[in-house]
């Protein structure tokens, strides 16, 4: 089956800077990949998605690339903010009909003020 | 719409209790999922529907049972509670296979 593995598991980043978050994949059928974002207490809650035929797809401050040939997709935050804050997953799946999601084991993202 | 929604929202079992978790969606979504959620850690999938009448296990099943009698509805039942069930469940759905997964409120579930 599918694995992801995601690093690092803790990042602190000055409001303004910009945060990284890598994952890797481990089955070269997967084809869909997205990232959650967890506030404390709350539901995950989709931000970003790629699908393997696009190299990078950006949305305002969130961008997320994917390396196929390597199995990895990063996701990318310019100009943090506090409310950036939240544990984020991500998580790959290969086609099929469906879809079951293998998660990374998280990023606790701080933004300090 | 309510979206996807889960009760109880907490609940304490001593071990060897039974319960079933509930999760409902409005969307009428034919995709539905159960996901364990442990202390620090991603979320594991225990098991999944692609429509009514339809299940098929996840990667955590043991322990768990589910059933998909109409689309609205994916409970989960928790036969004999063991510690080791101890978690946040998370019900999701989605409208098909590649599409975004909707996730509901979760259930707090602590077996002493």
């Amino acid at each position: 089956g599918e694995n992801v593995e995601q690093h690092p598991s803790t990042l602190s980043v000055q409001e303004g800077d910009s945060a990284v978050i890598k994952c890797t994949y481990s089955d070269s059928a997967s084809n869909y990949f997205p990232w959650y974002k967890q506030e404390l207490g709350k539901r995950p809650q989709l931000i970003i998605d790629i699908r393997s035929n696009v190299g990078e797809k950006k949305d305002q401050r969130i961008a997320v690339t994917l390396n196929k040939t390597a199995k990895h997709f990063s996701l990318h935050i310019t100009e943090t903010q506090p409310e950036d804050s939240a544990v984020y997953f991500c998580a790959a799946t290969p086609s099929g009909s469906a879809r079951q999601l293998t998660f990374g084991s998280g990023t606790q993202l701080t933004v300090l003020p | 719409n309510a979206g996807v929604t889960q009760t109880p929202k907490f609940r304490i079992l001593k071990i060897g209790q039974s319960m079933t978790l509930q999760c409902t969606q409005d969307m009428n979504h034919n995709y539905m999922y159960w996901y364990r959620q442990d202390p620090g850690m991603g979320l594991k999938l225990i098991y999944y529907s692609v429509g009514a009448g339809i299940t098929d296990k996840g990667e955590v099943p043991n322990g768990y049972n589910v059933s998909r009698s109409t689309t609205e509805d994916f409970p989960l039942r928790l036969e004999l509670a063991a510690p080791s069930q101890t978690s946040v469940y998370f019900c999701a759905s989605s409208a098909s296979g590649g599409d975004e997964q909707f996730f509901g409120p979760g259930t707090r579930l602590t077996v002493l």
